[in-house]
């Protein structure tokens, strides 16, 4: 069993639906990481949480520390949303400046116009 | 633009041949860390450097080394290569460590044949 499971692994969407992705780890962790890809290979950092909420733009993350689970959650979806959104986690046992990312699988988001 | 720039972008090798890959970090960032990102491992970390010194090492395999220059710029080199060794390789700054978000590259795309 992996560390960080997300699912769905393919999400096909209608543009402007509410879009969720979810992520679940099993390891005690500093801060949970969603990065997105584009199909070009590059990687974005979204957001970087350890409790909570976080919002940008139509984007918006939440954390359950106790559940070991996030969420991202993206409203008003659009084509150029399209892209593979990946879910990290950051293992508590690296502490202070150790740190590595666990990663996700991936869930793979296509909005159709 | 992350601010971190990798070279080369794209790199063809032969089986058994050596090559180094060169990661410049975010201006002030101390950390650098290196995944790979193939079909079917999907994004694993390989090793992480702060200020020069290394701190965490993932899945990294003996053929592969790393170090960090007193100008904070980092390099793989990856010896013996082996067709399996055909990936995207990022690597990542951040300021500190995994209290602090990471930051990507654009990548290298190694293909070994």
């Amino acid at each position: 069993k992996n560390e960080v499971e997300q699912s769905p692994q393919n999400l096909t969407a209608q543009e402007g639906e509410f879009i969720t992705i979810n992520c679940s780890y099993s390891v005690g962790i500093s801060a949970l990481h969603w990065l997105q890809q584009h199909p070009g290979g590059g990687i974005v950092s979204l957001f970087m949480l350890s409790s909570g909420k976080k919002k940008h733009g139509r984007l918006i993350a939440t954390i359950n520390i106790q559940e070991k689970h996030s969420s991202l959650h993206i409203t008003a979806s659009h084509p150029r949303d399209s892209a593979v959104y990946i879910c990290a986690a950051s293992p508590m046992n690296y502490g202070g400046s150790q740190g590595n990312l666990i990663f996700g699988k991936g869930t793979k988001l296509s909005v159709k116009p | 633009d992350s601010g971190v720039t990798q070279t080369p972008k794209h790199l063809i090798t032969a089986t058994g041949q050596r090559v180094t890959l060169r990661c410049s970090p975010r201006s002030g960032d101390l950390s650098v860390y290196w995944y790979q990102q193939s079909l079917d491992q999907g994004l694993q970390f390989l090793i992480h450097y702060y200020n020069g010194e290394e701190r965490a090492k993932g899945n990294i395999l003996e053929r592969f080394s790393a170090q960090q220059f007193p100008d904070l710029h980092s390099e793989l080199n990856l010896s013996s290569l082996e067709l399996g060794d055909s990936a995207l390789y990022f690597c990542a700054s951040s300021v500190q460590g995994s209290y602090n978000e990471q930051f990507f590259g654009p990548g290298t795309r190694l293909t070994v044949l």
